[in-house]
C-alpha cells in the first residue's frame, strides 16, 4: 500500500536558519502530496500541495517540488521564525490505491523547534 | 465561519464505556472524515463520507460506528471502550471531487481509556 516516510523530529534550528524536511513516498499511479502543519493545541492546516510531477507548492515562505523521480516532496524554508515551531506532516492522496478509502496517507510528523 | 469544531475537547473514559465523538463543519463539505492520532505516529483514516447517509471504512474501522444523517454532523461512536483506543481524534472535511485532498480539520479530542 502507499506509504510516507519524513526524518524523525525534533529538529531544533536557530531564527533565520535554513530549513529542511525530508519526505519521501511510496504510491501506485500519480498520487498528489500536501505538507500539513499542526500548531499546538490546534488540528491539521493545509501548508501547500502539488498534484503532478515538477509542480512546485508554495506558502508562507515554505516551498516543496514534487520530484517524481526520487518520489520525493522536501519541504524549505529559507529562513524560519519563531513562529514556524509546529508539527509538519507530509501526506499523499491517491485515487489509484484502490480500497474506495479517499483519506489521507501520512507521515508521522516532524517537530519543528525555532529558537531566538 | 467556525469551520469544523469538536466536542468534547477532552475526555476519560472506562473500559467498556461508550461515548460518542461530535463533529460539525459549517462550509456545506459533502466529505468529511475521522482520522485517530497515536503519539509519534501520523494520521489513520477511521471512517469516512462522501454525503449524508453514505459512509465508508477506512484503514483502522474496527471498534467505531458512524453516521452521517445530515450534511453537517458526522459523529464517532466507541462502543465498548479498550485501552487501545487512547488517542487524539480528529475529524476533517474537503468539498470532494478533485479537492477532496484539501482537508479541514477540527481541533481534535483528546480521548483517554483506563
Amino acid at each position: 500500500g502507499d506509504s510516507v516516510t519524513q526524518m524523525e523530529g525534533p529538529v531544533t534550528l536557530s531564527e533565520e536558519a535554513f530549513l529542511t524536511i525530508n519526505c519521501t513516498y511510496t504510491a501506485t499511479g500519480y498520487p498528489s502530496l500536501f505538507w500539513y502543519v499542526q500548531y499546538p493545541g490546534e488540528g491539521l492546516q493545509l501548508l501547500l500541495k502539488a498534484t503532478k510531477a515538477d509542480d512546485k507548492g508554495s506558502n508562507k515562505g515554505f516551498e516543496a517540488t514534487y520530484r517524481k523521480e526520487t518520489t520525493s516532496f522536501h519541504l524549505e524554508k529559507g529562513s524560519v521564525q519563531v513562529s514556524d515551531s509546529a508539527v509538519y506532516f507530509c501526506a499523499l492522496g491517491n485515487m489509484y490505491s484502490g480500497g474506495g478509502a479517499d483519506g489521507l496517507t501520512f507521515g508521522k510528523g516532524t517537530h519543528l523547534i525555532i529558537q531566538p | 465561519n467556525a469551520g469544523v469544531t469538536q466536542t468534547p475537547k477532552f475526555r476519560i473514559l472506562k473500559i467498556g464505556q461508550s461515548m460518542t465523538l461530535q463533529c460539525t463543519q459549517d462550509m456545506n463539505h459533502n466529505y468529511m472524515y475521522w482520522y485517530r492520532q497515536d503519539p509519534g505516529m501520523g494520521l489513520k483514516l477511521i471512517y469516512y463520507s462522501v454525503g449524508a447517509g453514505i459512509t465508508d471504512k477506512g484503514e483502522v474501522p474496527n471498534g467505531y460506528n458512524v453516521s452521517r444523517s445530515t450534511t453537517e454532523d458526522f459523529p464517532l461512536r466507541l462502543e465498548l471502550a479498550a485501552p487501545s483506543q487512547t488517542s487524539v481524534y480528529f475529524c476533517a472535511s474537503s468539498h470532494g471531487g478533485r479537492d477532496s485532498y484539501e482537508q479541514y480539520f477540527g481541533p481534535g479530542t483528546r480521548l483517554t481509556v483506563t
